[in-house]
């Protein structure tokens, strides 16, 4: 079946680190891949996303590229700000019987401190 | 504004007795489906539709009931929770066409006890 796994958090970074948070997958087909961000107390919401091999996607200054040589979709971000303080979950997107279905990872959660 | 609303945002309640969470959606979205979100286990699908009367299964769905009788509106139903059930839950929506690739759109969450 489908999966993805994601680095185990919590992650504490100071302000103005470089963020990484892994993400690698296991897909039957050809998956879409995304990174979603839940702030505190909120829902999940999309923060980037990649359709296809090499595509790299971007959004507030995080990036991410779909390697389909090594099954990953990397989060980075080069200067992270205590607003980015939140859980990131990757996620997959496939589609199933005429649907898209979507796994998503267990999720990170990014504490950043002043 | 494109929205899905869940309610309510929190909820206890004792164990047996039914409650429904209610999820409604803007967008004209077919596809709907119900997450809960437990620590160390992610999001796990609980029931999915991907239009007006058509449900089907998740990866979770004992204790749980759905129904889709319009578009818009998706509720869960716990016809005598557990307090297993207890976790936060969240309705998302999209679009269902392959072709477009399109993102999930995901309500508040319901925090929900059962004691």
């Amino acid at each position: 079946g489908n999966s993805v796994t994601q680095m185990e958090g919590p992650v504490t970074l100071s302000e103005e680190a470089f963020l990484t948070i892994n993400c690698t997958y296991t897909a039957t087909g050809y998956p879409s891949l995304f990174w979603y961000v839940q702030y505190p107390g909120e829902g999940l919401q999309l923060l980037l996303k990649a359709t296809k091999a090499d595509d790299k996607g971007s959004n507030k200054g995080f990036e991410a590229t779909y390697r389909k040589e090594t099954t990953s979709f990397h989060l980075e971000k080069g200067s992270v700000q205590v607003s980015d303080s939140a859980v990131y979950f990757c996620a997959l997107q496939l589609n199933s019987g005429g649907y898209q279905k979507v796994t998503f990872g267990t999720g990170t959660k990014l504490q950043v401190i002043p | 504004e494109a929205q899905v609303t869940q309610n309510p945002r929190y909820l206890i309640t004792v164990t047996g007795k039914k409650l429904t969470v209610t999820c409604s959606q803007n967008m004209n979205h077919e596809y709907m489906s119900w997450y809960r979100q437990d620590p160390g286990l992610g999001l796990r699908q609980i029931y999915y539709s991907m239009n007006v009367e058509v449900t089907d299964k998740g990866d979770v769905p004992e204790g749980y009931k759905v129904s889709r009788k319009e578009k818009r509106n998706f509720p869960l139903i716990l016809e005598s929770p557990s307090p297993n059930q207890t976790s936060l839950y969240f309705c998302a929506s999209s679009t269902y066409r392959v072709s477009l690739n399109t993102e999930a759109f995901f309500g508040q969450g319901t925090r929900l006890t059962v004691v």
